[in-house]
């Protein structure tokens, strides 16, 4: 199955530094990559959809300025956080968008990076 | 607005004691319904995917099903290794984007 990975697993950094975190696809393409934050004990919250080659959409809240996405190849999208404080300590998972057979398609998960900003 | 509502929040078996998990969703012209697994600190896991009223999916102890306005995900004679937070996802149409449940955390008891 398509694999997804991500790095740092885990990164704890100082208020005011910024933090890049990588994802990538490892034996296939992925056009389409999508970066989701999650609270402790809460859902998935999308924000941003990124696309290989173009400008990352940001869902409405997110700022785009803060949270700068690259998706420079078909196999690397990276977050970085920049000017980091403490309420931007969470963990951030990527997620790749996967055609399966029969037209049908998912989107594949990586192991998410656990950030603490002190 | 379009949402999706998970229930029960949080679900102790036995081990062996059959169940249901419930997903409720309000979009008009669903593209996709998702299901994941999520173990603590990590990302969740792929399940299923459906697309149809009527469809159903099975894969181990766990069987999908969809209908016009919710999906189940039944589990049959669990074993703790079962236990996680099921996630369900829905695909409103015309967007590659999820919207995801706050999830049933699972806890099977041996």
């Amino acid at each position: 199955g398509a694999v997804v990975s991500q790095h740092p697993s885990r990164v704890i950094c100082k208020s005011g530094t910024s933090v890049k975190i990588e994802c990538r696809s490892l034996d296939f393409q992925a056009t389409t990559m999508f970066w989701y934050r999650q609270f402790p004990k809460q859902s998935l919250m999308l924000m941003a959809t990124s696309n290989e080659g173009s400008k990352a959409t940001y869902e409405q809240g997110v700022e785009k300025d803060k949270f700068l996405i690259n998706h420079a190849s078909l196999t690397l999208s990276t977050l970085t956080v920049t000017s980091a404080h403490p309420e931007d300590s969470s963990f951030y998972i990527c997620s790749a968008r996967v055609l399966l057979a029969g037209a049908e398609e998912t989107q594949y998960f990586g192991p998410g990076t656990r950030l603490l900003v002190l | 607005e379009d949402q999706v509502t998970q229930s029960p929040e949080a679900l102790r078996l036995q081990e062996g004691e059959s169940s249901s998990l419930n997903c409720s969703y309000t979009v008009s012209g669903l593209r996709g319904l998702f299901w994941y697994r999520q173990d603590p600190g990590k990302g969740p896991e792929f399940l299923f995917t459906l697309y149809s009223a009527g469809e159903e999916k099975e894969k181990e102890r766990l069987k999908a099903t969809l209908t016009k306005k919710e999906s189940f995900l039944h589990i049959t004679a669990p074993k703790p290794e079962d236990s996680a937070t099921y996630l369900c996802a829905v695909q409103p149409p015309g967007t590659y984007k999820y919207i995801f449940g706050t999830g049933t955390r699972l806890k099977v008891l041996a």
